[in-house]
């Protein structure tokens, strides 16, 4: 089935580290959303990535969106403590319209 | 800013029971949706609906499951007859695809469903 896996699960960083978080799908997107949920929130709409190789920043995050439309990452600089929460990828696969989240990665960021 | 309501925020209910769940979309979206979210886990995608039908659904959307748009503004999902596993966050999106949109989710803040 189509299914979107990322990883690491957990990521504890010190405050100031950087963070990243990587997606995979099982099979090409066509194109890939990434959501922010902070602990007992909402998923709120980051960014969305359509073409391949796709490069796109927001102010200390850095996404992109694989050559083959199978992977994407989230990359965060220096973090901080409002950082704090868990990162999900949601992609779209070709001929639907639905979302297919990814299992999540949450961060913990230490002051 | 235009935002998705639902309500309740919390129901607690007795195995067996039927629960409707409501959600206000965004005034000018088209398509609606409902995922839910099983403590500390992922977001599931249950179903997405447009023009007053539905367009898609995962095999969690099985016959327990209905969604309905009564009138012009509220997006209700029903479950029947509910199970201890259906406890879960359920949360309704709404989106608007089209030219100059990113066709992002906008998210209620999500119905917590407890089953006894």
């Amino acid at each position: 089935g189509q299914q979107v896996m990322q990883i690491p699960q957990y990521q504890h960083v010190q405050e100031g580290e950087d963070f990243t978080t990587y997606c995979n799908s099982s099979t090409t997107l066509s194109n890939i959303q990434w959501y922010k949920q902070r602990p007992g929130g909402h998923p709120v709409f980051l960014i969305q990535l359509v073409k391949s190789g796709e490069v796109k920043k927001q102010k200390r995050l850095t996404f992109q969106f694989g050559e083959a439309k199978k992977n994407s990452s989230l990359h965060i600089t220096a973090t901080q403590t409002t950082d704090v929460g868990t990162y999900f990828c949601a992609g779209r696969f070709e001929g639907t319209y639905k979302y297919i989240f990814g299992t999540g990665t949450r961060l913990k960021v230490l002051a | 800013e235009p935002e998705v309501t639902q309500t309740p925020s919390h129901q607690v209910t007795q195995m067996g029971q039927e629960v409707i769940l409501r959600c206000v979309p965004i005034s000018n979206h088209l398509y609606f949706y409902w995922y839910r979210q099983i403590l500390g886990q992922k977001v599931e995608f249950l179903v997405s609906f447009y023009n007053n039908e539905i367009s898609e659904k995962s095999e969690i959307f099985d016959d327990q499951f209905s969604v309905e748009r009564p009138d012009g503004s509220n997006f209700t999902l029903k479950i029947r007859s509910t199970k201890l596993e259906d406890s879960a966050m359920y949360f309704c999106a709404s989106s608007q695809e089209g030219l100059g949109n990113t066709g992002e989710l906008f998210f209620g803040e999500g119905s917590r469903l407890t089953v006894l």
